[in-house]
């Protein structure tokens, strides 16, 4: 079946401009996560989805981040007045179910954000 | 907070040597261990898990032990493929919460 898929694959914008990254989960997984990722660094955890609501935002760096999950499939992370530090690749994540479960979280191919 | 400290890389090995990359945490209480790997150009996919300690997880000829009293989780393959040539993650995820804290990455590369 399909997998956790992400657009834009790539994304370059000018320092200061908005910028949307989007994820679509795996069908039915109720559970989605958003990390980021610094060239030569490991993945960041940034915020957690279950269902629509966000359950835990407390790996967002700072009020120019923001995050929905609507009508708890899609999620759009939402970042402000970008900054040259933003740049990194930006991952989404998604598991059948979250709350502490075993369940395999599953990575989309990610977002390559560069703010010139 | 949760943290995973990984061997910095690159580690270069020749075709059907024997592969460690250690692995060591710090969390409270009773955290889950996961192995991720990253082929180039691909996503992360998850490699092998351990939920509790003495568990040894195993995929694909590798293989991690759980290790409570020395709070580790090391990558071991007895013979290593050209194939094998990825950037390998450790990563726990911890009782107080569901993300994944990852260590910084190890690149493998292996040499026919």
């Amino acid at each position: 079946g399909a997998g956790v898929s992400q657009t834009p694959s790539n994304k370059v914008t000018e320092k200061g401009k908005y910028v949307e990254l989007r994820c679509d989960p795996i069908s039915g997984h109720t559970a989605l996560y958003w990390y980021r990722q610094s060239l030569g660094q490991g993945p960041e955890f940034l915020i957690y989805f279950q269902g629509t609501g966000a359950a835990d935002d407390s790996g967002l760096p700072n009020d120019r981040f923001f995050a929905v999950r609507p009508e708890g499939s899609v999620s759009t992370l939402k970042i402000q007045r970008t900054e040259r530090g933003d740049s990194a690749v930006y991952l989404c994540a998604s598991s059948l179910r979250g709350a502490a479960s075993s369940y395999e979280q599953y990575f989309g191919p990610g977002t390559r954000l560069t703010v010139t | 907070g949760d943290s995973v400290t990984q061997m910095e890389g690159p580690v270069t090995l020749s075709e059907e040597a024997f592969l460690t990359i250690n692995c060591t945490y710090t969390a409270t209480g009773y955290p889950s261990l996961f192995w991720y790997v990253q082929y180039p150009g691909e996503g992360l996919q998850l490699l092998l898990k351990a939920t509790k300690a003495d568990d040894k997880g195993s995929n694909k000829g590798f293989e991690a032990t759980y290790r409570k009293e020395t709070t580790s989780f090391h990558l071991e393959k007895g013979s290593v493929q050209v194939s094998d040539s990825a950037v390998y993650f450790c990563a726990l995820r911890g009782n107080a919460g569901n993300m994944l804290t990852f260590g910084g990455g190890t690149r493998l590369m292996v040499k026919p």
